[in-house]
């Protein structure tokens, strides 16, 4: 049973430019959540797609954006790139909302 | 209102001995509290996690205690092992509004062998 898989594993980009982060959940999980892990800090969370709406945001400016597709993998999406966008970005999915979340281990993101 | 802190930063523990990492909040609305092992280069993984209608959960060598009153909760690892040596987060959130995260700062443990 595969767990939550991130594509890219690593990814390097320059300022202004866009990035497109993959997640597929967990088999039977409907529920993904997204969250930036800064280097030596804890994950902060991002937003949640459920049914492919996004259901919770948290505090990231519009330039963060998000997508749920009908098979329940998601998408992250980045524009015009800061330095300070430079973490570990984490997909976690979960068997419907209120269920506890399970982490894929990320997509480390380096922007130059 | 959203915090969720963390100490300590880090911990030394000797093989076999008690390690024991902290955890205060400040949102009495969070009902769920879970505690995550990450390894270098992994995601954080789902170790144990407790509701506030008990006092104390355990599973295996893993120990979560929780204060209501005293909004605080601690994990506590027995007969600590090289093999636990990771950095730990803890965190909240209430359940019914979609399990939102919000994670400690993390403490990273090394037991010696």
């Amino acid at each position: 049973d595969a767990g939550v898989t991130q594509s890219p594993t690593h990814l390097i980009k320059t300022r202004g430019q866009q990035v497109t982060l993959r997640c597929s959940p967990k088999s039977g999980h409907d529920t993904v959540s997204w969250y930036q892990q800064a280097l030596g800090q804890g994950p902060q969370f991002i937003f949640q797609y459920y049914e492919e709406e996004e259901r919770q945001r948290g505090n990231f400016p519009d330039r963060f954006s998000g997508h749920q597709f009908p098979n329940y993998s998601s998408e992250l999406n980045v524009n015009a790139l800061l330095l300070g966008d430079s973490a570990l970005y984490l997909c976690a999915s979960s068997q419907n909302s209120n269920q506890p979340q399970h982490f894929g281990d990320g997509t480390r993101l380096s922007i130059l | 209102q959203q915090q969720v802190k963390q100490s300590p930063q880090s911990l030394i523990v000797q093989k076999g001995g008690i390690s024991i990492i902290n955890c205060a909040y400040e949102n009495t609305a969070f009902d769920y509290f879970p505690w995550y092992q990450q390894f270098p280069g992994k995601g954080p993984a789902l170790l144990i996690a407790i509701r506030p209608d008990v006092s104390e959960k355990k599973e295996g060598r893993f120990t979560i205690s929780f204060n209501k009153s005293a909004k605080q909760f601690s994990l506590h690892i027995m007969d600590s092992q090289p093999g636990d040596s990771a950095t730990y987060f803890c965190a909240a959130s209430k359940m019914e509004y979609g399990n939102k995260l919000v994670f400690g700062a993390g403490t990273i443990l090394r037991v010696k062998s």
